[in-house]
């Protein structure tokens, strides 16, 4: 995954836009992605997952595609609500199941 | 979904002191469960992983002799944080692993004064 930063890259989005996050991840014998939302003061919350032999999954309004030839990871939100306002964190899960978060990034959404 | 709780959900402590935190995952049995370390603006940093029955793993640079964790059965675990200093002030996160999924608790924030 992605280092630790000392800070979070935010993105900012018009309420009703669509949203696109970003992830890096550096292992390329991980099968296994998934992508969290995190509130403030909250542990993370499961939003989709995807596995290697996939390259795009859907779910309600949100999109993961998967790049194995670049390592990335990309997670789409359409129509974004205010409710979408968090921080997004990719994980790549290890063969020990271990989970390996990217540094996240923190969207907000403009009413 | 699964649900995992914590507690206590926060905690204040005076430096020196151990505080235990507790991870239950409240309808399934856990084969495993994993405490993580998050900072504030930062990611989550997985500490330890944690089998019931069996000694904890710990990740490279966490001292497993300030961090003592219990596994007791298949619905807890517990994390003692030993003689707790003001840099150990963090969020500390558990999840619980059953079948092919990992599901979060809510987090405890821990201060030391």
């Amino acid at each position: 995954g992605e280092s630790v930063g000392l800070h979070l890259p935010t993105l900012s989005v018009q309420e009703g836009d669509n949203s696109i996050i970003n992830c890096a991840y550096s292992n390329s014998a991980s099968d296994y992605f998934i992508w969290y939302k995190q509130e403030s003061g909250k542990g993370p919350q499961f939003i989709i997952d995807i596995r290697s032999n996939m390259d795009k999954r859907q779910g309600q309004r949100v999109t993961v595609l998967l790049n194995k030839t670049v390592k990335h990871l990309s997670l789409q939100i359409a129509a974004t609500q205010p409710g979408d306002s968090a921080v997004y964190f990719c994980a790549e899960e290890d063969s020990s199941y271990k989970l390996i978060f990217g540094s996240g990034t923190r969207l907000l959404v403009r009413p | 979904g699964a649900v995992v709780s914590q507690h206590p959900s926060w905690v204040i402590c005076k430096s020196g002191t151990s505080v235990k935190i507790e991870c239950r995952s409240l309808d399934f049995q856990a084969t495993t469960m994993f405490w993580y370390r998050q900072f504030p603006k930062q990611s989550l940093m997985l500490m330890a992983t944690s089998n019931e029955g069996s000694k904890a793993t710990y990740e490279q640079g966490v001292e497993k002799d300030k961090f003592l964790i219990n596994h007791a059965s298949l619905t807890l675990s517990t994390l003692t944080v030993t003689s707790a200093h003001p840099e150990d002030s963090s969020f500390y996160i558990c999840s619980a692993r059953t079948g092919s999924e990992q599901f979060f608790g809510p987090g405890t924030r821990l201060t030391v004064l």
